[in-house]
């Protein structure tokens, strides 16, 4: 059973307001990932780690930052919530690449920024 | 690089009737193939994978994928699909070696399952 865990579930915030979203796993995983997605619609990776003080930006260009100070705990930020941020943000974590790179996903974020 | 082609965004289908959802890749190494699938308001789930073996892979809840390595596809198929089968199915691979870069899994945009009853 995979033990990865996002919070808040659901975010409701103003435009303009600084905002954390957490992601931890228990599993011990080296590699994190952040995708966003908007309802219905294809995973997009916005950010990625390969362990502790190791971020680098993904495929999507994001106003995002993330930081990796403890293997467990892969927090993103937004400075300044716009509407443009509105969408499901998801974590997963994964062993390594190859037969490991099965990827395990937190249930996700969902932030309407208004 | 490797990329995914999941050709249908979308697929009606009868309760009981029997579906298939294709997905073909591109790649210049050997990969491993992934199938996740997205339940409504909530994240991905492996459904199944192929890591080497025999190339007819299945999952608990019936449904099974085959690796075809020359026309390089992984369909999914159910012979006799539910109403709880609706979700978003995506797949994915993974290159056998690291190659750099996030190394992580390459996600086609993904098939949208509808059951009609």
């Amino acid at each position: 059973e995979a033990d990865i865990y996002q919070t808040p579930r659901y975010l409701v915030i103003g435009t303009g307001k600084k905002i954390t979203l957490e992601c931890s796993q228990t599993m011990g995983h080296d590699k994190m990932y952040w995708y966003q997605q908007d309802p219905g619609m294809e995973l997009h990776l916005i950010h990625y780690s390969y362990g502790v003080n190791s971020t680098e930006k993904g495929d999507l260009s994001s106003e995002s930052t993330v930081s990796r100070i403890r293997t467990e705990h892969f927090p993103l930020t937004l400075e300044s919530a716009r509407p443009s941020h509105t969408s499901q943000y998801l974590c997963a974590s994964s062993r390594g690449q190859g037969a490991f790179a099965e990827q395990y996903f937190g249930p996700g974020t969902r932030l309407t920024v208004t | 690089a490797q990329s995914v082609t999941q050709l249908d965004s979308q697929v009606p289908v009868f309760e009981e009737a029997p579906v298939e959802l294709r997905c073909n890749y591109s790649s210049s190494v050997s990969v491993y193939l992934f199938w996740y699938v997205q339940y409504p308001n909530q994240g991905l789930q492996l459904l199944l994978k192929y890591l080497s073996g025999s190339t007819l892979v299945e999952s608990i809840n019936g449904f099974e994928a085959e690796f075809n390595k020359s026309q390089t596809s992984f369909h999914l198929r159910k012979p006799s699909v539910h109403i709880s089968d609706t979700a978003e199915y995506f797949c994915a691979v993974s290159p056998m070696y690291s190659g750099g870069g996030a190394d992580g899994l390459t996600f086609g945009k993904g098939t949208h399952l509808i059951i009609q009853p």
